[in-house]
């Protein structure tokens, strides 16, 4: 399986404030993906991380308050902006195309609280 | 309409019961098909992947009815370790991309 390191693994912010996400694969993979996680919910796709273009956002899901980078295709950037008590949640970077592989493996998380 | 329905549970089982999951999509053109385990705090790990000829893991199996847009798991000789949520997930396309869609998880405990 892929290799994934997700950082940081939790942080508390402040209202108001930005947190980056890193996630950073030890192979090259087609598609990277952002989800949050509630707690005792699903997987909600916030993105499709695009190396060398414009993430693609799901309904809800806005470039302003979730930029996202891919400059290559082992690297992306989740950023949580303007952050409210509301995007306290986990959030978790995907990836598929791993070796071949057609399904999805996931970095650890990030458990964000805001407060 | 959920792409991936599941029972949320719990399914709450002895230790060495049988149990089963079952799960519906909603897209015939899926392509591809999956369980994940999520235990609790803990990020998604793929289980077993879906074929329609059903295929089999040790205590797992798992089937797929591409007509009636099924999927179901079972566990066999349930052990304490297999307390997790299962996730149902199905791979379709969307707009030339691959995406990912999840079921809400149906949650297992065995209890001793």
């Amino acid at each position: 399986s892929a290799v994934i390191s997700q950082k940081p693994s939790r942080d508390i912010c402040q209202r108001g404030t930005s947190l980056t996400i890193q996630c950073q694969v030890d192979s090259q993979v087609t598609m990277m993906f952002w989800y949050r996680q509630q707690p005792g919910q699903s997987l909600t796709l916030i993105a499709t991380a695009n190396q060398g273009s414009e993430a693609t956002y799901e309904s809800g899901f806005v470039i302003d308050k979730f930029p996202i980078s891919r400059p290559n295709l082992t690297f992306s950037t989740l950023t949580v902006s303007n952050m409210s008590p509301e995007d306290s949640s986990i959030y978790l970077c995907s990836v598929e195309g791993f070796r071949g592989h057609t399904e999805a493996f996931f970095g650890q998380g990030t458990r964000l609280t805001v407060v | 309409r959920k792409e991936v329905e599941q029972d949320p549970g719990p399914f709450n089982v002895p230790e060495g019961a049988t149990v089963a999951f079952n799960c519906t999509y909603s897209n015939s053109a899926s392509q591809s098909f999956f369980w994940y385990r999520q235990d609790c705090r803990k990020e998604p790990k793929l289980l077993m992947s879906v074929y329609s000829s059903g295929n089999e893991d040790g205590r797992f199996t798992a089937q797929l009815n591409r007509a009636s847009q099924y999927i179901s798991l079972l566990i066999r000789d349930s052990k304490l370790s297999d307390s997790a949520t299962y996730l149902c997930v199905v791979k379709g396309v969307e707009y030339n991309f691959n995406k990912f869609y999840f079921g809400s998880g149906t949650k297992l405990n065995v209890k001793p």
